[in-house]
């Protein structure tokens, strides 16, 4: 596996659920981050992870916590989500110094549905 | 307020013609611009950037330009193909903050056979 991988690629769940979103880096990045993208709107950064710390949290909601337990793996824990929350959730990974930070490499995106 | 606006939702080029795709920004700061390419069901895919202290940037098919007086940049594809139909979003990032990439709303391009 190559890349930024998400599983799963889409999630049913109701408003009393608890599920969780994974991202797997293979790139050596050290700098993670999760995205929501609503419809027609701009991408939202959400969290920022480097070297395992998390760095920026963008006042999201408590129903989203995110987990980094090593510097390839991240996931956003969900629970008692509201269906505004519905959108697509997109993992990125950068390494964390120098110039080349800013250029973030995208996983193919969680597509979640709350109803 | 969006500090990264791309003005159009969508364009339509003709096979083998030049597609620009325009992006306006407010943030004085910002000092680094990039491009990212999204297909359907796929993750953006980064494409060019350009850092301030440049003006054109130019790797193949894709030149961008950057107008720091005007807060402008633009993307340049020529010559146009069918499979460069994608959603094209600006970003941007500024020093200090430089993890934070700031995007535009994209635009949809289809390029026609």
């Amino acid at each position: 596996e190559t890349g930024v991988t998400q599983t799963p690629r889409h999630l049913v769940m109701g408003m009393t659920n608890k599920k969780s979103l994974k991202c797997e880096q293979h790139l050596g990045h050290n700098a993670m981050y999760w995205y929501k993208q609503s419809a027609k709107k701009p991408l939202e950064l959400m969290f920022v992870y480097s070297l395992e710390e998390r760095v920026e949290n963008n006042s999201v909601p408590s129903r989203f916590s995110p987990e980094c337990p090593n510097s390839s793996h991240l996931f956003l824990h969900l629970h008692t989500l509201q269906p505004e929350d519905s959108a697509l959730y997109l993992c990125a990974s950068s390494q964390a110094r120098g110039y080349e930070e800013n250029i973030q490499y995208f996983g193919a995106g969680t597509r979640l549905s709350v109803l | 307020d969006q500090q990264v606006k791309q003005n159009s939702p969508s364009l339509s080029v003709q096979e083998g013609r030049i597609s620009i795709l325009n992006c306006d920004y407010t943030n004085s700061m910002f000092d680094y611009f990039l491009w990212y390419k999204k297909y359907p069901a796929e993750g953006p895919t980064f494409l060019i950037s350009i850092s301030s202290i440049k003006d054109k940037n130019e790797d193949g098919r894709f030149t961008v330009f950057l107008n720091k007086s005007a807060k402008h940049l633009s993307l340049h594809i020529v010559p146009s193909q069918p499979g460069d139909s994608a959603v094209y979003f600006c970003a941007a990032s500024g020093t200090g903050s430089a993890r934070q990439l700031t995007f535009g709303s994209g635009t949809q391009l289809t390029v026609l056979p």
